[in-house]
């Protein structure tokens, strides 16, 4: 009973290089999200999915993309990485919006821009 | 501007007794409530939510208390054990357009002594 699962765990970025993070949810969920958690802070939403095939942007978006070209798979990309997103990456997804449906979390991806 | 606010980013308690961690929030258009547990390494997992149209919700030793008026909710675990070190986020849930917003505190950490 994986859940949701993120792709990968650790990783070393230099700036200017761009990667993909992977996530994976086998919930037959319809909304997914990604968050990023910096010290200090709680976690923030960057971008949102309600559906295959749509995206929309959440509180902190910038420098950021994703797509949802399956309804279990969410990507997030970063076409040019920054110091400024260092962070820990957290995947979410749930049924439904609303008090009885809460967000199902991955384990999160470090990411380290140098 | 921080609409949820956890003011003490850290908390130890002896096991067997109370923990209560606090919470406090600005937008008094938040129509639910919840709260997350989070291990080191791990992503946030659901604990229990409450609506705002009620002031109280009890699932065994974790119970939520709603203030409105103050605009404050806290999370009460009884007794505390020492698997209940973690750290708990507040998250305040608010409707943007498509689907509801989850709004993060920064966290506690709580630390149960055996």
């Amino acid at each position: 009973n994986a859940g949701v699962t993120q792709t990968p765990k650790f990783r070393v970025l230099k700036t200017g290089q761009s990667m993909t993070l992977l996530c994976a949810q086998d919930m037959n969920h319809e909304y997914m999200y990604w968050y990023r958690q910096d010290p200090g802070m709680g976690l923030r939403l960057i971008h949102y999915s309600v559906g295959e095939g749509t995206t929309a942007k959440g509180e902190v978006p910038d420098g950021y993309n994703v797509s949802r070209l399956k309804k279990q798979n969410f990507l997030l990309g970063l076409e040019s990485a920054a110091p400024s997103q260092t962070s820990v990456y957290f995947c979410a997804s749930s049924k439904r919006t609303g008090l009885n449906q809460p967000q199902h979390f991955g384990d999160g991806t470090r990411l380290s821009i140098l | 501007d921080q609409q949820v606010k956890q003011n003490s980013p850290s908390l130890s308690v002896q096991e067997g007794r109370i923990s209560i961690l606090n919470c406090d929030y600005t937008n008094s258009m938040f129509d639910y409530f919840l709260w997350y547990k989070k291990y080191p390494a791990e992503g946030p997992t659901f604990l229990i939510s409450i609506s705002s149209i009620k002031d109280k919700n009890e699932d065994g030793r974790f119970t939520v208390f709603l203030n409105k008026s103050a605009k404050h909710l806290s999370l009460h675990i009884v007794p505390s054990q020492p698997g209940d070190s973690a750290v708990y986020f507040c998250a305040a849930s608010a409707y943007m357009g498509a689907t509801n917003k989850l709004i993060f505190g920064t966290g506690t950490l709580l630390a149960v002594q055996p």
